[in-house]
């Protein structure tokens, strides 16, 4: 299994360019999140996806839009890139089953995609 | 929305000696507080977890405790190693299908002294 899997793993935008970045998992999960990590602030939660055709703002939206694909993706856009993202982001999946066995409500995260926007 | 603030932001401890990091949250509905380790340029990983009818869970030389009615909870790690060496993320959640947002705190860059 691959797990979670991003493309691409870094990329260069100009201001007011337009992007998509991609996730994919392999595990069956029906849970999919995309998040931002700057320096100093943690991980901060852009958008989620609970289950296949449903998707909800996280703490971060503005600037961004998402579509749940299908179960397996779930994809990331900037319709105009500002310096202001310039930030790592991963995307993250997870089957939460509430309380049945430990780990159950784990994340599983993707390698995380560099984006610089100049 | 939930607020979790997360003490020290950088910590050194001398190889054999314990960490200990502590979070402290807002919300109390939150019923889930994990724990996630990143190690330099790598994806966060799940390290431990606790949910609040739980005082305190333990694996190996790890341990999580939680304090509700303060609102916080603490990673101990005991007989720190060099591969302890990473960023250690707390975060919040309340639990229930079809939400299952996680907020997460600031980070703590934890470096094991040799």
């Amino acid at each position: 299994n691959a797990g979670v899997t991003q493309t691409p793993k870094f990329q260069v935008l100009k201001t007011g360019q337009s992007m998509t970045l991609q996730c994919a998992q392999d595990m069956n999960h029906n849970s999919m999140y995309w998040y931002r990590q700057d320096p100093g602030m943690g991980l901060r939660l852009i958008y989620y996806s609970a289950s296949e055709g449903t998707t909800d703002k996280g703490e971060v939206p503005n600037g961004y839009n998402v579509s749940r694909l299908n179960k397996r993706e779930f994809s990331l856009r900037l319709e105009s890139a500002a310096p202001s993202q310039t930030s790592v982001y991963f995307c993250a999946s997870s089957d939460p089953r509430g309380w049945t066995s430990s780990n159950d409500n784990e994340q599983f995260f993707g390698p995380g995609t560099r984006l610089t926007v100049l | 929305g939930e607020n979790v603030e997360q003490h020290p932001s950088t910590l050194s401890v001398q190889e054999g000696d314990s960490a200990v990091i502590k979070c402290t949250y807002s919300d109390s509905a939150s019923n889930y507080f994990p724990w996630y380790k990143q190690e330099l340029g790598k994806r966060p990983q799940l390290i431990i977890d606790i949910r609040s009818n739980v005082g305190e869970k333990k694996d190996q030389r790890i341990a999580v405790t939680l304090n509700k009615t303060a609102k916080h909870f603490s990673l101990h790690i005991t007989e720190t190693q060099p591969e302890d060496s990473a960023v250690y993320f707390c975060a919040a959640s309340s639990i229930n299908f079809g939400n299952e947002k996680l907020t997460f705190g600031t980070g703590t860059r934890l470096t094991i002294i040799p």
